[in-house]
Parts: structure tokens; sequence; C-alpha cells
């Protein structure tokens, strides 16, 4: 079973629509937590940090809930630019990063 | 911008030659990284290096050695290339101040072993 484990979609939307996606962990000793947004042929970008208490980006919303060991994204109102990968990273204490393989997203017209 | 920039960009190469791919950084950076990113398996940790001269293995660092003799400079190379090892590589640095320490990639270099 991989560390982190993400739904790889892919996920095709209509523009305007809101999609979440979930990503699991198991190792409790995680400390912190990422979204990143990987277009293709790219470099992975932070998308951005999750908090214990969730955080919001604009049309982006971040949770994570320790005691099920998941974390997921929300994004409202998709729009064509968004159509990207989205990686969940999960950090421990010693500074170890892992990386889910992506979840592929699609925002049509 | 974390000031990162990864040398070759691109390279095809023949089985059984060396390679070296080289990271180089403007920030002094003492964390640094090689990833690789392949299809089903995400990205996957090579080597690190948490210091000049000090380095440590990753999750598959099995065909793959690195050196860091300068702060901003992080070499891997492989040391007879393998069909195995055409993929992307991806260099990062970890910002020690940012919240949760965040890693930050450089353009990556795709390589090609024929």
């Amino acid at each position: 079973r991989k560390e982190v484990e993400q739904d790889p979609g892919p996920f095709n939307v209509p523009e305007g629509a809101t999609v979440a996606f979930n990503c699991t962990y198991s190792n409790s000793a995680s400390q912190s937590f990422f979204w990143y947004r990987q277009d293709c042929r790219k470099e992975p970008k932070l998308l951005m940090s999750v908090y214990s208490s969730g955080n919001e980006d604009g049309r982006f919303t971040a949770q994570l809930n320790r005691a099920s060991q998941y974390i997921s994204l929300l994004i409202r109102d998709s729009k064509l630019s968004d159509s990207a990968t989205y990686l969940c990273v999960v950090n421990t204490n010693a500074g170890k990063s892992t990386f889910g393989d992506g979840t592929t997203l699609t925002v049509k017209p | 911008d974390a000031g990162i920039t990864q040398s070759p960009r691109h390279k095809v190469t023949e089985t059984g030659t060396p390679v070296t791919l080289r990271c180089h950084q403007t920030e002094n950076h003492r964390y640094m990284y090689w990833y690789r990113q392949d299809p089903g398996h995400g990205l996957r940790l090579i080597h690190y290096s948490y210091g000049v001269k000090d380095t440590d293995k990753g999750e598959v660092s099995d065909g793959y050695s690195v050196s860091r003799s300068k702060t901003e400079d992080f070499l891997l190379t492989l040391e007879s290339a393998t069909s195995s090892q055409t993929s992307v590589y991806f260099c990062a640095i970890r910002l020690p101040l940012s919240p949760g320490n965040t890693i930050y990639f450089g353009e990556g270099s795709w390589l090609t072993v024929v």
C-alpha cells in the first residue's frame, strides 16, 4: 500500500462546476500537508498548504482530517485554466516528503 | 521563483553511457533533492543533500550517484545509463523558513536512454 494515495481520475468537469479531490495518508507521524499543481510537462508548483482548521484561497479550499488521515481539495467555479494534475504531499517532522501520484482534472467548455 | 536551474533540460543517450545532470541554485539553500517522475509511480526520491559533501540515499538510489562540492550545485550521475532510467528528473530545494518546509522544484530534465 502506498503511503499517500489519491484517486488518479481523470475528473472531467464542465466550466463552473465544483470538484473535490481526496488524498489519504498512512503515516500518523505526518506533520504538514500540501497540494501541488502540475501542468503537462512542467514541474510541480505549490498550490496551497493545508491546515487543520481548513483554509481557503479564492476558489480553492483545503481541509485536513487528522483522525481519518485524509486531506481534501475543493475547487469551486472551475475554470479552463484549472486543468492540471493535482498532487497531494505529506511531510513528516523529519522533513521527508511523500507525494501522491496525482489526480488529473480536465475542465471543459 | 526559487532560483533553481537544471541542465541539460533534454538529453538522449545510449545505453551504457554515463550521464550527469546538474542542478544549480542561487540562494544558498541547504537542502537539495533529486526526484524522478514516472507514470504510475509519481515522484520518487533518488538522493538528497543536507549540505556540502553531505548526501544520503532516497527510495530509488540504485544506479545513481550524487555529489555536492559546492552549496549551489548538486549533481546527479547515472554511471551506466539503462532504458529503465528514461524519465523526467526534477531537482528541488527546501525552504526552511517557509510554512511546513515546502519544496520547490526546478523545471526538470527529460532523459531518454536508447
